[in-house]
């Protein structure tokens, strides 16, 4: 079956330490999105990629990097720079450039202590 | 600042009861709008889309959506909950120039009581 995976479902760090936040899709999508879903913030758009080689920055791309190395792939790094790391990350996919309504995964949930 | 605005962050309604949930957008030209629900423990799914046409959008589950250009609006409704409505409600808007830059709404929580 077609979907999105994100992996791990959970992921605890300690302060100071980048981590990545891995995003697959073989939906064949071109666009993919991350978010951050915080609690009465909704869900806010750290970067998106419309093809490979190719990614903007989001509302809240501080302390945040990207890659689009692969079509199916768009992995967050996290780094010690983001100041409030801890929260829900969201990543999702589309066939094309948001007029199609978004895919998303199952989430991974960052404690950073 | 572009942004996506909803009203009312949390609702309370008895089953039966009306339900419009208001969004607003700052964007000028053309959108693409869309309300995505997500349910307790699940993930987000589109519940309707509006890109052109009638401005008056039907959804799943009896719900519908009113896009008035002219006020930047893009409100929800439903005619009679039910307690199975519980869930968050997200507006969100596809900004112009088709750039594929998708803004959500910060989210209004709905809940029915039975």
């Amino acid at each position: 079956d077609g979907g999105i995976t994100q992996s791990p479902k959970y992921l605890f760090r300690k302060e100071g330490q980048n981590v990545t936040l891995s995003c697959e899709q073989n939906l064949n999508h071109d666009a993919m999105y991350w978010y951050r879903q915080d609690p009465g913030q909704g869900l806010r758009l750290i970067y998106y990629s419309q093809i490979v080689n190719d990614f903007q920055k989001g509302d809240i791309a501080e302390g945040y990097s990207v890659s689009r190395e692969k079509k199916e792939s768009f992995p967050l790094t996290v780094t010690s720079a983001q100041k409030n790391p801890t929260a829900f990350y969201l990543c999702a996919s589309t066939p094309d450039r948001g007029s199609s309504p978004l895919h998303f995964g199952n989430g991974t949930r960052l404690t950073v202590t | 600042a572009q942004s996506v605005s909803q009203h009312n962050h949390h609702v309370i309604l008895s089953e039966a009861a009306s339900l419009e949930l208001g969004c607003n957008y700052s964007y000028g030209g053309t959108v693409n709008l869309f309300w995505y629900v997500q349910y307790p423990g699940q993930h987000l799914q589109l519940l309707l889309k509006y890109f052109s046409g009638d401005p008056l959008v039907k959804g799943i589950k009896g719900f519908e959506a009113e896009f008035i250009k002219s006020k930047f609006s893009f409100n929800l409704r439903k005619p009679s909950v039910q307690w199975s409505d519980t869930a968050e409600y997200f507006c969100a808007v596809n900004a112009p120039g088709n750039t594929g830059k998708l803004i959500f709404g910060q989210g209004t929580t709905l809940q029915v009581k039975p």
